[in-house]
This record gives C-alpha cells, sequence and structure tokens, in this order.
C-alpha cells in the first residue's frame, strides 16, 4: 500500500524557517519525480515544487523561488521543503504528492500556519 | 503559465444524475511527446486530494467507471454517469505538460 506521510508543520513567526518531510512507502521511491503542493485555508491547490527522481532536476513556483528548497533523501525514502523567509501567505496545508501516473498518490498533508 | 478555466464553480445534483465539469486551458496541453497531460482530481471535504484520471481519459486504479475524460488540446470534460453520494466534493483539473504545473480553480459538486 502506498502511502506518503508529511510531518514538520507547526506555528511560525513571520520571517522564520521551517523545514517539511514526507516518508514514502509502498512504491520504489528512487525511481520517481516528486511535488509539494499546498492549500490556504478555503482556497484551492498550488503546486510548487518538484524534484527528479535522482534530484538533477529540481522546479519552483515564482512564489516560493529562492525561499524555498526541495530536496530528496532517497536512502531514507524522504522528501523534504525546507521554507526560509516564511510570510503569511505561505499559510496553508503542504501535501507531498506522487504525481506519476498511473498510481498517483496525495499525502495527508502537514499544516504549515505563519502568524505573528 | 497556463491558466485553467473551470466551470461550472458550483454544480448541483440529485443522486443518479449525470453531470459534466469543463476545464479549458490558455495554451494546449498536447506535449511535444505526444501526450496530452491532463488530470482530474476529487477532493472530498477533510481529505487530500484523490487522483481520478490522467491523460485525459485514463482511469486510475479503483476509480469507478461512471467517471469519464473527453477532449483534446485546450477543451477538457470530466463527466460523472450516475451521480453518487461518495461523488460530492471539489474536482480540480490539473495539467502538468507545462512548468509550472498549474490547477484549475475546482467545481464544487452539491446535492441538489
Amino acid at each position: 500500500e502506498v502511502q506518503l506521510v508529511e510531518s514538520g508543520g507547526g506555528l511560525v513567526k513571520p520571517g522564520s524557517s521551517l523545514k517539511l518531510s514526507c516518508v514514502a512507502s509502498g512504491f520504489t521511491f528512487s525511481s520517481y519525480g516528486m511535488h509539494w503542493i499546498r492549500q490556504a485555508p478555503k482556497k484551492g491547490l498550488e503546486w510548487i515544487a518538484l524534484i527528479y527522481y535522482d534530484s538533477s532536476n529540481k522546479y519552483y513556483a515564482d512564489s516560493v523561488k529562492g525561499r524555498f528548497t526541495i530536496s530528496r533523501d532517497n536512502s531514507k525514502n524522504t522528501l523534504y521543503l525546507e521554507m526560509n523567509s516564511l510570510r503569511s501567505e505561505d499559510t496553508a496545508m503542504y501535501y507531498c504528492a506522487k504525481l506519476a501516473s498511473p498510481g498517483a498518490y496525495w499525502g495527508q498533508g502537514t499544516l504549515v500556519t505563519v502568524s505573528s | 503559465d497556463v491558466v485553467l478555466t473551470q466551470t461550472p464553480p458550483t454544480l448541483l445534483a440529485t443522486i443518479g444524475q449525470s453531470v459534466s465539469i469543463s476545464c479549458r486551458s490558455s495554451q494546449s496541453l498536447l506535449h511535444s511527446n505526444g501526450n496530452t497531460y491532463l488530470n482530474w482530481l476529487l477532493q472530498r471535504t477533510g481529505q487530500s486530494p484523490q487522483p481520478l484520471i490522467y491523460l485525459v481519459s485514463k482511469l486510475e486504479s479503483g476509480v469507478p467507471n461512471r467517471f469519464s475524460g473527453s477532449g483534446s488540446g485546450t477543451d477538457f470534460t470530466l463527466k460523472i454517469s450516475g451521480v453518487e453520494a461518495e461523488d460530492l466534493g471539489v474536482y480540480y483539473c490539473m495539467q502538468f505538460t507545462h512548468y509550472p504545473r498549474t490547477f484549475g480553480g475546482g467545481t464544487k459538486l452539491e446535492l441538489k
């Protein structure tokens, strides 16, 4: 059974940093590109980052470019999102996802709240 | 960026009714490799999104065949042939032909 379990969210102040993790199981993690997608409260979905299976390429949404860094450790089946210079508009549920189909899958998400 | 426009934003249906959702793209989603990377997702209340359809019309494993997808280029449609209670929620289209990947604004399916 595919599982993606995010962690690391919480309440932080504007300007601070946070690192999210996503542990994968049930599929060959090292063979797939992985994504982070977020959803602000009562809003739609926003794609924010992609990392290739071998970390050779990384892509970011303009809204997070230069502040967020996606990375992965294939030996630990873990995806990361390092978030710096956090702003109130970064408040959202953050999902990691394997979007490659067939067999696309989303985690349950971890909530990040940026507030003073 | 590619803008995906979904209509209608809200859809009221009765159980057993057939409904359709439109997703219109600001650019063609036909990739140079010949594939069209247009997916549909369902997000039930309080849950993470569940993938339904990929490559315009292919059903993910376990998705009931009352769901179907069609379209090409810039115009796409999700059809539910006989709505069931478990189908209620917000439907999103998503493209990953172009960077950045983008989502439609969502269509909320509710009971009439």
